[in-house]
């Protein structure tokens, strides 16, 4: 099963509005990234959360993090029709700080903005 | 470029065939990564490569699938005898040094379509 679960699975709003996206987890982790995703091809960084950190913001994004209950949020703020993608929350789960980084990732949320 | 690239963007092959995979990463990146996303689905974890060695390959589906880094640099993925199974978005990612703390940047992907 995936590390990492999004929900919901998709989510349709009106241009404008937030959209909140959210991710569960089962293992400890070092850092969960969000990602973004058009059109099925490459994926785009969005933000890094430490372990060791409970909140992050850039621009219209905010991320929190909380680790007792293994869950992430995505904030999406003042949404745009280029937010139009899906969105991955992806795991670091690695028990060193060097060596195999490798991501486990969710299924997704598929945001649909309504201009 | 400065980003990951990834040649071809399509291949269509006929089950049984071989194909390879390209994957150029940042200059400079020592760390790289495979993944394959199949439709609907995130991406999941093939291979790991530190400098020219391959440090987890766990994610392979089986013998068929190979991937090399001869020079640090480039690497290319390899698939024997394709499997309709096999067909899926093949992404590559490289990060500066593998660190948990490096962001992975991905490449566009090369859609693989086995008839």
């Amino acid at each position: 099963s995936q590390q990492g679960e999004e929900d919901p699975q998709a989510l349709s709003i009106q241009e404008g509005e937030n959209a909140t996206m959210n991710c569960s987890y089962k293992t400890s982790i070092n850092n969960l990234q969000w990602y973004r995703q058009n059109s099925g091809r490459g994926l785009v960084h969005l933000i890094l959360i430490r372990s060791n950190e409970r909140e992050k913001h850039s621009g219209r994004l905010r991320v929190t993090l909380d680790t007792s209950k293994k869950s992430s949020s995505l904030l999406i703020t003042a949404s745009r029709a280029a937010d139009t993608a899906s969105y991955f929350c992806a795991t670091d789960d690695s028990i060193s700080n060097f060596g195999n980084e490798k991501l486990t990732f969710g299924t997704g949320t598929r945001l649909t903005i309504i201009p | 470029g400065a980003g990951v690239s990834q040649t071809p963007s399509n291949k269509v092959t006929e089950k049984g065939k071989y194909v390879e995979l390209r994957c150029d990463p940042i200059s400079g990146h020592t760390a790289l990564y495979w993944y394959r996303q199949s439709l609907g689905q995130g991406p999941e974890f093939l291979i790991y490569f530190q400098g020219t060695g391959a440090a987890d390959d766990s994610g392979l589906p089986n013998d068929r699938f190979f991937a090399v880094r001869p020079e640090g640099s480039v690497s290319t993925l390899k698939i024997q005898r394709t499997e309709r199974g096999d067909s899926a978005v093949y992404l590559c990612a490289s990060s500066r040094d593998g660190s948990s703390y490096n962001e992975q940047f991905f490449g566009p992907g090369t859609r693989l379509t086995v008839l």
